[in-house]
């Protein structure tokens, strides 16, 4: 069974780095194909794809956003990381990580954490 | 002007059926895009529903039923979702998604069915 949960702060003041951290179960990220996505969704909008890890440590990035996310992943720890810098009201969203396999659809996702940026 | 672009409502009858657009952006052929669709019902998760790229290239998620199926409308570069049948339960937000150029995702702008 897969299960993914996001973890993080639910705060951030303006202009500081947002660190969240998703762990999984069920999958691990040192399996060929496996994928690890970063998708996040202001109240009431759509959604929005931010960056996705693979499990050959490939990286991509929304290029809306690339100068500002890095995404990391730690495979002994089933965790993937993602930094946001520079962070902004307009940033305030449920962020949620999700799981693929190769260049495929988000199968499954973790149930989100809101994160609001607000002095 | 956005990768994909969807229209923000759509409205159907009961056991009508509902046809979801979702147009690339001038420039990008559809064709050779497998174009993904997402449900998200208000305060739950997104949930996969399909993708198609050619009749011989689509899928179905799992346990969704057959009455949603995915098309292509190649005069109006746009992937298609199509509910027949619709439901109550139906009512929710429809993205549609592509991996763009093998380099980034890119969701649409979502289309909020209501049928009543």
């Amino acid at each position: 069974q897969i299960t993914l949960k996001e973890s993080g702060p639910t705060l951030v003041k303006p202009t500081q780095t947002l660190t969240l951290t998703c762990t999984f179960s069920g999958f691990s990220l040192s399996t060929s194909g496996v994928g690890v996505s970063w998708i996040r969704q202001p109240p009431g909008k759509a959604l929005e794809w931010l960056a996705l890890i693979y499990w050959n440590d490939d990286k991509h990035y929304s290029p809306s956003l690339k100068t500002r996310l890095t995404i990391t992943k730690d495979t002994s720890k089933n965790q993937v990381v993602l930094t946001m810098t520079n962070m902004d009201p307009v940033d305030t969203a449920t962020y949620y990580c999700a799981h693929s396999a190769w260049e495929d659809y988000f199968d499954y996702w973790g149930q989100g954490t809101l994160v609001t940026v607000s002095s | 002007q956005p990768v994909l672009t969807q229209p923000t409502s759509l409205s159907a009858s009961p056991g009508a059926s509902a046809r979801f657009t979702c147009t690339l952006r001038s420039g990008i052929n559809v064709g050779p895009y497998r174009i993904y669709w997402y449900q998200q019902k208000p305060g739950s998760l997104p949930r996969y529903l399909l993708r198609y790229k050619s009749d011989s290239d689509k899928h179905q998620g799992s346990g969704v039923p057959s009455r949603f199926s995915g098309s292509k409308d190649a005069s109006t570069n746009a992937g298609l979702l199509l509910i027949s049948g619709l439901q109550s339960e139906d009512e929710a937000d429809y993205y549609c998604a592509l991996w763009y150029s093998s380099t980034y995702w890119v969701f649409g702008g979502g289309t909020k069915l209501t049928v009543l």
